[in-house]
């Protein structure tokens, strides 16, 4: 199965500003995820991130607060902007399943907003 | 999106014990998987079982895809068990998840 790389794993962020969390694949991958889980909450999705167009956005996530970012098919970036301390949670990459391994997911930012 | 059920929301056990988490869906799936988040919060894969049964160790699986429901087995219950366990199904590309399950292993 794939090995996805994910940083910062933690950060304590100032409200208003903005972070930008980083994905690495070891191999190339059609579809990446991007999951918000609140605490004490399950996962919910945010957006699906393609490679060479914009990415596809749930109900109730928009652009302008969760931009994203697929220059390759290999990496993806996540930024949380603007925020408040209900952005403090614990934001997952994945990707799709290769064969009989299913999805698998980074090891998450856990990020705090102050 | 599919609706999935996990049961119960926590569970206490003592270290030795045997335990069974659930999990319904509400439709047809081509993809279940159970995860354990650990208390750093990671996401370990345990198994990818869209149907059938599967063993890893103390850990089995049990997907019965016909009556949409999942069930997970601990047996011989250690310390290390403890945390959140999650179902995740899909019938296209999205996960959805479950509540979870938290699982307190006592020594």
């Amino acid at each position: 199965s794939a090995v996805i790389s994910q940083k910062p794993s933690r950060d304590i962020c100032q409200r208003g500003t903005s972070l930008t969390i980083q994905c690495q694949v070891d191999s190339q991958v059609t579809m990446m995820f991007w999951y918000r889980q609140q605490p004490g909450q399950s996962l919910t999705l945010i957006a699906t991130a393609n490679q060479g167009s914009e990415a596809t956005y749930e109900s109730g996530f928009v652009i302008d607060k969760f931009p994203i970012s697929r220059p390759n098919l290999t990496f993806s970036t996540l930024t949380v902007s603007n925020m408040s301390p209900e952005d403090s949670s614990i934001y997952l990459c994945s990707v799709t399943g290769q064969g009989a391994y299913g999805y698998t997911f980074g090891s998450g930012t856990r990020l705090t907003v102050v | 999106g599919i609706q999935v059920e996990q049961s119960p929301p926590d569970l206490i056990l003592q270290e030795g014990a045997n335990s069974t988490l659930r999990c319904n869906f509400s439709d047809s799936v081509n993809n279940l998987q159970w995860f354990h988040q650990n208390p750093w919060g990671q996401l370990i894969n345990l198994f990818y079982i869209p149907s059938g049964t599967k063993q890893n160790g103390r850990l089995s699986a049990t997907t019965v895809a016909t009556e949409r429901y999942s069930l997970l087995y601990i047996s011989s219950s250690q310390t290390t068990d403890s945390g959140v366990y999650f179902c995740a199904v899909t019938n296209d590309y999205k996960l959805s998840f479950g509540a979870g399950t938290t699982v307190t292993v006592r020594a």
